[in-house]
């Protein structure tokens, strides 16, 4: 089974409103990226929070990591129809330099 | 600057077919890897490289073959095609092990 899983898997908000995604992982890590996929198109990095790491802003992205219920969410704030993507998380373990992504997050802002 | 480059874009193949995908990368990343995406599965690791002549498994392997000669390179083989192989293909890298990784933009094979 996969490292990360996304949560919800799906979500449909009204443009201006706030986007929260969830990514919960399995076992220890070194860092944990957020990627922003647009239809049929390659990964787009969008921000990556080490594990000593709380908090990171980029922008109207906010992250969170929270170690100790090996989770993290990603905060999308005042939501634009240019917003409508794949979300995934991916997370680099500690034990291992392989980089694993969770199923991903599809995200629908409505004009 | 290219970035990551993925070769051909699209591919038909015949069940039992042999093919390699290519990728290719100008930055100069150490680290390579390739992955499948399905629907509703996200992309799972197929396998990756740490440097010129290193490669490990990933969480998908089988069925799949990749050599690293070169920094530059990072071809995947299919070694006899099969429909469960239908898929589509990104090839990433990145410069370290703790850094982003950059996509190519795929190639999306059918087997049949």
């Amino acid at each position: 089974s996969q490292q990360g899983e996304e949560d919800p898997q799906a979500l449909s908000i009204q443009e201006g409103e706030n986007a929260t995604m969830n990514c919960s992982y399995k076992t220890s890590i070194n860092n944990l990226q957020w990627y922003r996929q647009n239809s049929g198109r390659g990964l787009v990095h969008l921000i990556l929070i080490r594990s000593n790491e709380r908090e990171k802003h980029s922008g109207r992205l906010r992250v969170t990591l929270d170690t100790s219920k090996k989770s993290s969410s990603l905060l999308i704030t005042a939501s634009r129809a240019a917003d409508t993507a794949s979300y995934f998380c991916a997370t680099r373990m500690d034990s291992s330099y392989k980089l694993i992504f969770g199923s991903g997050t599809r995200l629908l802002v409505r004009p | 600057n290219a970035g990551v480059t993925q070769t051909p874009k699209f591919q038909v193949l015949k069940t039992g077919q042999s093919m390699t995908l290519q990728c290719a990368q100008d930055m100069n990343h150490e680290y390579m890897s390739w992955y499948r995406q399905d629907p509703g599965m996200g992309l799972r690791l197929i396998h990756y490289s740490v440097g010129a002549g290193i490669t490990d498994q990933g969480e998908v392997p089988n069925g799949y073959n990749v050599s690293r000669s070169t920094t530059e390179d990072f071809p995947l083989r299919l070694l006899s095609a099969a429909p469960s192989q239908t898929s589509v293909y990104f090839c990433a890298s990145r410069s370290t092990a703790n850094t982003e990784a950059f996509f190519g933009q795929g190639t999306r094979l059918t087997v049949v």
